[in-house]
């Protein structure tokens, strides 16, 4: 997983405040991915990202949450005035650039931001 | 919409049995992934599919791609310690790149 690179590991914010997750893709990557897991569960899609575009954000709450990969820089994924039920570990992953539409190439996972709010 | 189950939901082994799982789903995959998650980390890929009756092998690992596309399984042979987790099978929603993931096997070794 040393590939693709998350921070802050865990992160604890109080009701109200802001959360951002950083992700630096795999190198030679520049498709992105968030998905949340809950405990107990499988992983989630939130959103797809490639360099300065959002591609599908489907999965993503339509309130308080905000992800963007910008020209330089790793990707952000931004949580506004959180909540409890935003309790999660949130990973991201990359796939190669050159590999089609990118739909069968496999995504690397980081080890994840662990949020906690208390 | 589609959904992956996997079965077992966990299981308890001794060192040194083989171990199955699979992976169904009611709709087609066009490629199937297993991954393994460790606590506090995230998920490892182990084996990709890529078509249908392929059988793919990482080391003790072997997995294969069912002939309907709708299912697919994964063995460990000779199991050890450091083979506790939890195995994930995941597939790219029909022609697009959102992973969705099943409800995972968490699999315990016992030494």
């Amino acid at each position: 997983n040393a590939g693709v690179m998350q921070n802050p590991r865990h992160l604890v914010r109080r009701r109200g405040q802001e959360a951002r997750l950083r992700c630096s893709p795999m190198k030679g990557h520049s498709h992105v991915y968030w998905y949340r897991q809950l405990p107990e569960e499988g992983l989630k899609f939130m959103v797809y990202l490639q360099k300065e575009n959002i591609i599908d954000e489907s999965g993503m709450p339509k309130e308080r949450f905000s992800a963007e990969f910008p020209k330089e820089g790793p990707s952000i994924l931004r949580i506004q005035q959180v909540v409890r039920g935003d309790s999660a570990a949130y990973f991201c992953a990359s796939s190669p650039t050159n590999w089609g539409q990118g739909a069968g190439q496999p995504q690397h996972f980081g080890d994840g931001t662990r949020l906690s709010i208390l | 919409g589609q959904q992956l189950n996997q079965s077992p939901q966990s299981m308890f082994i001794q060192e040194g049995e083989d171990v199955s799982m699979n992976c169904t789903s009611s709709s087609i995959f066009n490629t199937w992934l297993w991954y393994k998650q460790d606590p506090g980390e995230g998920p490892v890929l182990l084996i990709a599919l890529y078509k249908a009756g392929e059988l793919t092998s990482n080391g003790r690992l072997t997995a294969q791609f069912g002939i309907t596309r709708k299912d697919s399984f994964l063995n460990i042979s000779a199991s050890i310690p450091s083979d506790v987790g939890i195995y994930f099978c995941a597939g790219p929603t029909s022609g697009t790149y959102k992973y969705i993931f099943g409800t995972g096997t968490r699999l315990k070794v016992l030494a």
